[in-house]
């Protein structure tokens, strides 16, 4: 069983700049969730798809938005890069089909705006 | 106010104590508490997961929720230097793993 991988682990980017991250979920899962992770915070969650389709959103603007594909992979995009989105991204993979879904993350993208 | 507390630390204390890791809460809507260990440069992966008030053990680790004061509890018996990492709570509304609400992690560290 393969667990959660992320790419790329480490990004520097500039402000104005466009990002794509990329997850793989674990094997057997249909779900995916992202969250932003700033230093010396806890996880914030952006959004969650699961079987290809939004499920979710946190507190996030339009400019962060996601894709899941058909083997369940996912990307985060990020738009018009700020210095504030600096932080660690997560993904996380479940199964929604299962009940009391739990998360199981990868290790992250640390992104650095400049 | 956030809807979830947690001590930031840095909680240090020697091999094989007893450690005591605390979250408070707002929401009386949450039903379903988790704690994460997340080691340097890694993410989250989660130790234990509870429904309701009351005590559950796996191990050396013991989790409480008590509702009635919107409190959750994380302990850890024998601690050993493994142990060092930041520990985040984490709780929810629904058995749905939507919009799970983190706490910003308590920094352990255990000295051999």
């Amino acid at each position: 069983e393969t667990g959660v991988t992320q790419s790329p682990t480490h990004l520097i980017k500039t402000r104005g700049q466009q990002v794509t991250l990329r997850c793989s979920s674990q094997s057997g899962h249909n779900t995916v969730s992202w969250y932003q992770q700033a230093l010396g915070q806890g996880p914030q969650f952006i959004f969650q798809y699961y079987r290809e389709e939004e499920n979710g959103r946190g507190n996030f603007p339009p400019r962060f938005s996601g894709l899941q594909f058909p083997n369940y992979s996912s990307e985060l995009n990020v738009n018009a890069l700020e210095l504030d989105d600096s932080a660690l991204y997560l993904c996380a993979s479940s199964d929604k089909d299962r009940a009391k879904e739990k998360l199981f993350f990868g290790s992250g993208t640390q992104l650095s705006v400049l | 106010q956030k809807e979830v507390e947690q001590d930031p630390g840095p909680l240090s204390v020697p091999e094989g104590a007893i450690v005591s890791l605390n979250c408070t809460y707002s929401n009386s809507a949450f039903q379903y508490f988790m704690w994460y260990r997340q080691y340097s440069r890694k993410g989250p992966e989660l130790l234990m997961y509870t429904y309701s008030s009351g005590n559950k053990e796996d191990g050396r680790f013991t989790a409480q929720v008590d509702k009635s004061s919107k409190y959750i509890s994380l302990f850890i018996r024998d601690s050993q230097p493994s142990d060092s990492a930041t520990y985040l709570c984490a709780m929810t509304i629904y058995s749905s793993a939507s919009k799970i609400i983190f706490g910003s992690g308590t920094r352990l560290s255990i000295r051999p």
